[in-house]
């Protein structure tokens, strides 16, 4: 089964600066996609980002970009020039990719890394 | 469409009652998930359907839980003669096809049992 690992239970970071919030996963397949969520408090889960496994360019999307390590498993998120909106809980999530049969639909999350941002 | 739609957003009730969440997916969504998130954890996977079929239930779902889409539009998640362990927020989230591109969640029902 796999599985999905965030070490930091909290981080913080300055407004306007960098924060990097990791990520790492176990698993057997070579095909699959993984997801970072953004879930406010009292607020919907919001998808930040997203990485197919096949593809060996980092996801980017404004602020954010992921270092995505295949053979490290490995699957960090970068935030850049940090906004008081960003403080939220971040999830990382893996979900099995569409052809490999089985549960290919269901996404395993992580625990949650807290981010909160200091004015 | 305003996103997915989840009611009630808080719940409380007495060990042993039975409570029922509704879920609103986005309309032309065809899939529709249940996840349960206590505190201090990520969301875990309890069923799916797509369309009105239920096509996989977690062994978090005991028999205490059943979960309906009728017709292929809401979803309704029941659950029986709760327990203090069911208090959680229960999310639902929708996708079109397979959800390669993610999810769209609700704001999630929050369960207190007493």
């Amino acid at each position: 089964a796999q599985t999905v690992t965030q070490s930091q239970p909290e981080m913080s970071v300055q407004e306007a600066e960098t924060v990097t919030l990791s990520c790492t996963y176990d698993t057997s397949e070579s095909d699959y996609y993984l997801f970072w969520y953004k879930q406010p408090p009292s607020r919907q889960m919001i998808l930040v980002i997203r990485q197919e496994a096949y593809k060996q360019q980092n996801a980017t999307e404004n602020r954010f970009s992921v270092n995505f390590q295949k053979a490290a498993k490995s699957f960090s998120l970068k935030i850049s020039d940090s906004q008081l909106g960003d403080a939220a809980m971040y999830f990382c999530a893996y979900r099995r990719s569409w052809n490999s049969g089985g549960s290919n639909y269901k996404l395993t999350f992580g625990k949650g890394t807290l981010l909160t941002v200091n004015p | 469409d305003t996103g997915v739609s989840q009611n009630p957003r808080h719940k409380i009730t007495k060990r042993g009652q039975n409570v029922t969440f509704r879920c609103d997916p986005i309309s032309e969504h065809n899939r529709l998930y249940w996840y349960r998130q206590t505190l201090g954890q990520g969301p875990e996977f309890l069923t799916y359907f797509q369309n009105e079929a239920q096509l996989e239930k977690s062994r978090l779902l005991s028999d205490r839980f059943s979960a309906e889409r009728p017709k292929g539009s809401f979803s309704t998640l029941e659950i029986q003669r709760t327990e203090q362990g069911d208090s959680a927020m229960y999310l639902c989230a929708s996708s079109l096809g397979t959800g390669v591109d993610g999810y769209t969640f609700g704001s999630g029902t929050r369960l207190t049992v007493v």
